[in-house]
């Protein structure tokens, strides 16, 4: 299973708008609606912002959304801030197994 | 709600490891545990799920025949073992508590790191 494609790095300045993609296949996030999104701080244990495409856990900020079109899910991050700063990585369900992105660093300017 | 991984292991090339993990704070066969790893400076690999209620599991293809998750059910743990080991498993290994299909992980162990050297 190959692994989603996400770009490596995307920056913005604080309080912009920056969207992270996630592209598939469909096998898997074009097919299945069990997309999550992780965040991770250096030296932090991933913690989990988004799952099944664009539910946010009990308090994660309501700046991070999800969407999906076809193989391609998406995080954006409205009203950037700096606490933002980090690695997100997306994962997708395949059938049988999960797959993740390759991960996004998230700068803020 | 907490899972507590075992200690750090430095192991040598064509070791195995075994490193378990212990939840507290809930029913321990009501969710399905994940495993996964992050080796340094890389992203995240899931190697497989195990649904404590029935003992089934699913592995990831690149590491079947190496790989082995089971349950001590009486002290609500877990246990992944990995065989063969090379300097390609050196990562931080981290169980998860899957709350709803779809990995939606909403507890993690602090992460094990295992380490393969001579």
């Amino acid at each position: 299973q190959s692994a989603l494609t996400q770009p490596r790095s995307v920056s913005g300045s604080p309080g912009q708008s920056v969207t992270i993609s996630c592209t598939g296949t469909s096998s898997d996030v074009g097919y299945y609606d069990y997309v999550s999104w992780y965040q991770q701080h250096p030296g932090e244990v991933p913690k989990l912002i988004l799952f099944d495409v664009y539910k946010r856990p009990s308090g994660v900020p309501d700046r991070f959304s999800g969407s999906k079109s076809g193989n391609t899910a998406s995080l954006t991050i409205s009203g950037l801030q700096t606490e933002d700063e980090g690695d997100y990585y997306c994962c997708s369900f395949t059938g049988r197994s999960y797959v993740f992105g390759g991960g996004t660093t998230v700068t803020v300017l | 709600v907490q899972l507590v991984q075992s200690a750090a292991e430095l192991k040598e090339p064509g070791a195995s490891v075994k490193v378990s993990c212990s939840t507290s704070g809930y029913i321990f066969t009501d969710y399905s545990i994940h495993w996964l790893r992050q080796a340094p400076g890389q992203g995240l690999e899931w190697l497989g799920w195990i649904i404590p209620n029935t003992g089934g599991t699913n592995y990831a293809r690149m590491l079947q025949g190496r790989f082995t998750m089971t349950l001590h059910r009486s002290i609500s743990t877990a246990y992944m073992e990995l065989t063969s080991l090379t300097s390609d498993d050196t990562a931080v290994y981290y169980c998860v508590r899957e709350y709803s299909p779809g990995l939606n992980a909403d507890y993690w162990g602090q992460g094990t790191l295992v380490t393969v050297s001579s």
